[in-house]
Protein backbone atom coordinates (compact mmCIF):
# COMPACT_ATOMS: atom_id res chain seq x y z
CA UNK A 1 0.00 0.00 0.00
CA UNK A 2 1.24 3.68 0.06
CA UNK A 3 1.70 5.39 2.52
CA UNK A 4 3.33 8.82 4.13
CA UNK A 5 4.46 8.84 7.41
CA UNK A 6 5.86 12.33 9.27
CA UNK A 7 5.46 12.97 12.81
CA UNK A 8 3.04 13.85 15.12
CA UNK A 9 4.11 16.72 17.18
CA UNK A 10 6.97 18.81 16.94
CA UNK A 11 7.60 21.49 19.65
CA UNK A 12 10.55 24.39 19.28
CA UNK A 13 11.54 28.20 20.73
CA UNK A 14 10.97 31.06 19.05
CA UNK A 15 13.85 32.16 16.57
CA UNK A 16 15.03 28.95 16.29
CA UNK A 17 15.27 26.21 13.89
CA UNK A 18 13.24 22.97 13.21
CA UNK A 19 13.13 20.33 10.53
CA UNK A 20 10.06 18.42 9.84
CA UNK A 21 11.08 15.07 8.20
CA UNK A 22 8.63 13.04 5.36
CA UNK A 23 9.20 9.58 4.46
CA UNK A 24 6.99 7.87 1.80
CA UNK A 25 6.54 4.43 0.29
CA UNK A 26 4.27 5.22 -2.90
CA UNK A 27 3.16 3.72 -6.28
CA UNK A 28 5.20 6.08 -8.15
CA UNK A 29 6.78 9.73 -7.67
CA UNK A 30 5.60 13.21 -9.29
CA UNK A 31 6.47 15.46 -7.36
CA UNK A 32 6.14 16.06 -3.64
CA UNK A 33 4.18 19.15 -1.83
CA UNK A 34 4.64 20.80 1.65
CA UNK A 35 1.24 22.59 2.70
CA UNK A 36 0.83 24.62 5.82
CA UNK A 37 -2.74 24.81 7.53
CA UNK A 38 -3.25 26.98 10.69
CA UNK A 39 -6.05 25.43 13.08
CA UNK A 40 -9.54 25.45 11.61
CA UNK A 41 -8.32 27.12 8.50
CA UNK A 42 -7.96 25.64 4.42
CA UNK A 43 -4.04 23.86 3.91
CA UNK A 44 -1.76 26.49 1.55
CA UNK A 45 0.87 26.14 -0.39
CA UNK A 46 4.77 25.83 0.62
CA UNK A 47 6.77 24.13 -1.53
CA UNK A 48 7.16 21.80 -4.28
CA UNK A 49 10.00 19.42 -4.84
CA UNK A 50 10.30 16.96 -7.85
CA UNK A 51 14.09 16.45 -8.22
CA UNK A 52 16.30 15.64 -5.58
CA UNK A 53 18.10 18.88 -3.41
CA UNK A 54 17.17 21.56 -1.53
CA UNK A 55 14.80 24.22 -2.89
CA UNK A 56 15.11 27.79 -0.43
CA UNK A 57 12.18 29.90 -0.14
CA UNK A 58 12.45 32.97 2.21
CA UNK A 59 12.71 31.34 5.75
CA UNK A 60 11.45 27.75 4.74
CA UNK A 61 13.38 24.95 2.46
CA UNK A 62 12.89 22.03 1.69
CA UNK A 63 14.72 19.15 0.75
CA UNK A 64 13.92 15.63 -1.67
CA UNK A 65 16.02 12.38 -1.69
CA UNK A 66 13.53 10.13 -4.43
CA UNK A 67 16.32 7.22 -3.89
CA UNK A 68 15.43 7.25 0.11
CA UNK A 69 12.07 8.29 0.02
CA UNK A 70 12.57 11.01 1.78
CA UNK A 71 11.83 14.74 2.04
CA UNK A 72 12.01 17.40 5.09
CA UNK A 73 10.76 21.19 5.47
CA UNK A 74 13.65 23.27 7.33
CA UNK A 75 11.66 26.14 9.32
CA UNK A 76 14.85 29.11 10.38
CA UNK A 77 13.69 31.84 12.53
CA UNK A 78 10.51 30.79 13.40
CA UNK A 79 7.66 33.03 14.55
CA UNK A 80 4.82 32.39 17.01
CA UNK A 81 2.91 32.68 13.74
CA UNK A 82 4.69 29.21 12.26
CA UNK A 83 2.46 27.41 15.00
CA UNK A 84 0.87 25.36 12.70
CA UNK A 85 0.23 21.93 10.97
CA UNK A 86 2.56 20.95 7.98
CA UNK A 87 1.32 18.39 5.59
CA UNK A 88 3.09 16.45 3.43
CA UNK A 89 2.33 15.14 0.01
CA UNK A 90 3.59 12.65 -2.74
CA UNK A 91 1.87 12.88 -6.14
CA UNK A 92 1.52 8.81 -7.06
CA UNK A 93 2.25 7.77 -11.00
CA UNK A 94 -1.20 8.52 -11.61
CA UNK A 95 -0.84 11.67 -10.35
CA UNK A 96 -2.70 11.32 -7.12
CA UNK A 97 -2.13 13.36 -4.53
CA UNK A 98 -0.91 11.45 -1.18
CA UNK A 99 -1.03 12.72 1.94
CA UNK A 100 0.84 12.35 5.23
CA UNK A 101 -1.40 12.97 8.26
CA UNK A 102 0.59 16.09 9.60
CA UNK A 103 2.92 17.55 12.08
CA UNK A 104 1.40 20.17 14.17
CA UNK A 105 3.88 22.38 15.25
CA UNK A 106 3.98 23.91 18.58
CA UNK A 107 6.43 27.33 18.86
CA UNK A 108 7.61 28.43 22.50
CA UNK A 109 8.44 31.88 23.40
CA UNK B 1 -8.39 37.96 -6.95
CA UNK B 2 -9.34 34.59 -8.08
CA UNK B 3 -10.55 32.36 -5.41
CA UNK B 4 -12.49 29.22 -3.82
CA UNK B 5 -15.35 29.35 -1.52
CA UNK B 6 -17.43 26.65 -0.04
CA UNK B 7 -20.76 27.06 1.47
CA UNK B 8 -22.06 26.63 4.66
CA UNK B 9 -18.95 26.77 6.91
CA UNK B 10 -20.46 24.97 9.32
CA UNK B 11 -23.88 22.30 8.75
CA UNK B 12 -25.47 19.88 11.50
CA UNK B 13 -28.24 17.48 9.77
CA UNK B 14 -29.75 14.42 11.00
CA UNK B 15 -29.11 10.49 10.01
CA UNK B 16 -30.58 9.67 6.98
CA UNK B 17 -30.99 13.83 5.16
CA UNK B 18 -29.73 14.46 1.80
CA UNK B 19 -26.98 16.74 2.23
CA UNK B 20 -25.55 19.11 -0.76
CA UNK B 21 -22.21 21.44 0.00
CA UNK B 22 -21.23 24.05 -2.14
CA UNK B 23 -17.65 24.96 -4.02
CA UNK B 24 -17.40 27.90 -6.69
CA UNK B 25 -13.79 28.40 -7.99
CA UNK B 26 -12.86 31.77 -9.82
CA UNK B 27 -9.79 30.58 -10.61
CA UNK B 28 -10.86 28.93 -13.90
CA UNK B 29 -9.41 25.46 -13.21
CA UNK B 30 -10.75 22.07 -15.17
CA UNK B 31 -9.42 20.17 -12.03
CA UNK B 32 -11.49 20.08 -8.75
CA UNK B 33 -11.23 18.17 -5.93
CA UNK B 34 -13.31 17.15 -2.71
CA UNK B 35 -11.31 15.86 0.00
CA UNK B 36 -12.53 14.88 3.83
CA UNK B 37 -10.12 15.54 7.14
CA UNK B 38 -10.54 13.83 10.02
CA UNK B 39 -7.85 13.92 12.80
CA UNK B 40 -5.40 11.32 12.96
CA UNK B 41 -5.65 10.75 8.81
CA UNK B 42 -4.12 12.89 6.28
CA UNK B 43 -6.62 14.16 3.26
CA UNK B 44 -8.69 11.73 2.06
CA UNK B 45 -10.11 12.18 -1.65
CA UNK B 46 -13.59 11.34 -2.29
CA UNK B 47 -14.54 12.65 -5.83
CA UNK B 48 -12.47 14.26 -8.32
CA UNK B 49 -12.95 16.08 -11.72
CA UNK B 50 -10.70 16.75 -14.80
CA UNK B 51 -13.56 18.82 -16.35
CA UNK B 52 -17.34 19.36 -17.57
CA UNK B 53 -19.21 16.26 -17.28
CA UNK B 54 -16.27 14.15 -16.06
CA UNK B 55 -16.52 12.94 -12.12
CA UNK B 56 -14.29 9.82 -10.85
CA UNK B 57 -14.54 7.77 -7.42
CA UNK B 58 -11.67 8.42 -4.99
CA UNK B 59 -10.47 6.41 -1.99
CA UNK B 60 -13.63 7.28 0.09
CA UNK B 61 -16.24 7.84 -2.18
CA UNK B 62 -19.07 5.12 -0.92
CA UNK B 63 -22.25 7.47 0.09
CA UNK B 64 -21.18 10.66 -2.10
CA UNK B 65 -22.03 11.60 -5.26
CA UNK B 66 -20.73 14.98 -7.45
CA UNK B 67 -21.68 16.46 -10.50
CA UNK B 68 -20.24 18.82 -12.71
CA UNK B 69 -22.18 21.05 -15.08
CA UNK B 70 -19.98 24.03 -15.41
CA UNK B 71 -15.85 24.56 -15.14
CA UNK B 72 -16.86 26.83 -11.61
CA UNK B 73 -18.79 24.22 -9.75
CA UNK B 74 -18.27 20.92 -8.06
CA UNK B 75 -21.35 20.27 -5.51
CA UNK B 76 -21.04 17.36 -2.97
CA UNK B 77 -24.15 15.23 -2.04
CA UNK B 78 -24.33 13.20 0.96
CA UNK B 79 -27.04 10.92 -0.30
CA UNK B 80 -28.49 9.64 3.42
CA UNK B 81 -26.19 11.00 5.48
CA UNK B 82 -24.21 8.90 8.64
CA UNK B 83 -22.51 9.82 11.32
CA UNK B 84 -19.56 8.17 10.09
CA UNK B 85 -19.81 11.39 7.73
CA UNK B 86 -18.89 14.19 10.62
CA UNK B 87 -16.07 15.58 9.48
CA UNK B 88 -14.17 18.74 7.85
CA UNK B 89 -14.48 18.84 3.80
CA UNK B 90 -12.32 21.30 1.59
CA UNK B 91 -12.76 21.19 -1.88
CA UNK B 92 -9.73 22.34 -3.99
CA UNK B 93 -8.68 23.10 -7.49
CA UNK B 94 -5.41 22.97 -9.81
CA UNK B 95 -4.19 24.49 -13.17
CA UNK B 96 -2.66 20.91 -14.02
CA UNK B 97 -2.39 17.56 -12.61
CA UNK B 98 0.77 16.84 -13.31
CA UNK B 99 3.03 20.15 -11.18
CA UNK B 100 0.29 22.61 -10.04
CA UNK B 101 -0.49 22.75 -6.40
CA UNK B 102 -3.97 22.47 -5.24
CA UNK B 103 -6.01 25.74 -3.92
CA UNK B 104 -8.48 25.19 -0.82
CA UNK B 105 -11.39 26.56 -0.20
CA UNK B 106 -11.79 27.31 3.81
CA UNK B 107 -13.50 23.98 4.30
CA UNK B 108 -17.18 23.34 5.91
CA UNK B 109 -17.55 21.91 9.32
CA UNK B 110 -19.93 18.93 9.14
CA UNK B 111 -21.66 17.40 12.22
CA UNK B 112 -24.60 14.26 11.34
CA UNK B 113 -26.28 13.90 14.74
Amino acid sequence: GQNIDQPTEMTATEGAIVQINCTYQTSGFNGLFWYQQHAGEAPTFLSYNVLDGLEEKGRFSSFLSRSKGYSYLLLKELQMKDSASYLCAVRDSNYQLIWGAGTKLIIKP
Amino acid sequence: DAEITQSPRHKITETGRQVTLACHQTWNHNNMFWYRQDLGHGLRLIHYSYGVQDTNKGEVSDGYSVSRSNTEDLPLTLESAASSQTSVYFCASSETVEMSPLHFGNGTRLTVT
